[in-house]
C-alpha cells in the first residue's frame, strides 16, 4: 500500500508569516498533486509535479518535488488570510494505467490570522 | 480548464429516501470519474471508481448495492444511495480526469447530504 504521510496536522500561523508543510513517501510516484479544499467545497487542484527535483512556482505557492519521487514540499511566502484551507497530496496509484486512482494523505489544515 | 459539475450541492432527506448525485464533466470526456465520501476535517475516502460503460469498482468495506453507480455516458456519472439512513449523511465528492497518464483528478464541489 503506498501511504502519503503529510505533516503538519494542523497549523495556525499570522499573516504575513511564511510556512513549509510537507508530504512524505516510502514508496516513488510517478507525480504527486497538491489540492487545496475550503469548507463545503471541493478540492481545488493547484499544482501536479512529475520530474524529480522539480520546483514549480504559483504566485506566492512554491512547490517542490523531491529528487527520488518519494515525496514533496509546498512552501508559502506571506501567508494571506485566503490561504485558509485543508492541503491536500495525493499520488497515482501504482501498477495502474491511465485515469489511475488516486492515494490522498490525510491533509493539513491551514489557518491564518489577520 | 476542467469543470466538472456536481449537482444537488446539497440534500436534506427524511430516512429511508434514495437519493441520486449527479456529476458532471462540462468541457471534457471522463472515461472515468471516480467517487469520494468525507467526513468533517478527514481526508477523501474513495468509495468507487465509475468507468462509462461497465460496472462500477468498489473499494473494500463500501456495499455496492447500497451506493449504486452509473456512468451513463462520457460526461455523466451518477450515485443513488439507497434506503438512506443517518449514518450516510456526509459529504460526497465526485472527480473526473482526462484519459492519458498522469492527468489531474478535477473535482466538482461536493454534495451535502442529511438524512433525518
Amino acid at each position: 500500500t503506498q501511504l502519503l504521510e503529510q505533516s503538519p496536522q494542523f497549523l495556525s500561523i499570522q499573516e504575513g508569516e511564511n510556512l513549509t508543510v510537507y508530504c512524505n513517501s516510502s514508496s516513488v510516484f510517478s507525480s504527486l498533486q497538491w489540492y487545496r479544499q475550503e469548507p463545503g467545497e471541493g478540492p481545488v487542484l493547484l499544482v501536479t509535479v512529475v520530474t524529480g527535483g522539480e520546483v514549480k512556482k504559483l504566485k506566492r505557492l512554491t512547490f517542490q518535488f523531491g529528487d527520488a519521487r518519494k515525496d514533496s514540499s509546498l512552501h508559502i511566502t506571506a501567508a494571506q488570510p485566503g490561504d485558509t484551507g485543508l492541503y491536500l497530496c495525493a499520488g497515482p496509484c501504482r501498477n495502474t494505467g491511465a485515469n489511475s486512482k488516486l492515494t490522498f494523505g490525510k491533509g493539513i489544515t491551514l489557518s491564518v490570522r489577520p | 480548464g476542467a469543470v466538472v459539475s456536481q449537482h444537488p450541492s446539497r440534500v436534506i432527506c427524511k430516512s429511508g429516501t434514495s437519493v441520486k448525485i449527479e456529476c458532471r464533466s462540462l468541457d471534457f470526456q471522463a472515461t472515468t470519474m471516480f467517487w469520494y465520501r468525507q467526513f468533517p476535517k478527514k481526508s477523501l475516502m474513495l468509495m468507487a471508481t465509475s468507468n462509462e460503460g461497465s460496472k462500477a469498482t468498489y473499494e473494500q468495506g463500501v456495499e455496492k448495492d447500497k451506493f449504486l453507480i452509473n456512468h451513463a455516458s462520457l460526461t455523466l456519472s451518477t450515485l443513488t444511495v439507497t434506503s438512506a439512513h443517518p449514518e450516510d449523511s456526509s459529504f460526497y465528492i465526485c472527480s473526473a480526469s482526462d484519459a492519458g497518464r498522469n492527468q489531474p483528478q478535477h473535482f466538482g464541489d461536493g454534495t451535502r447530504l442529511s438524512i433525518l
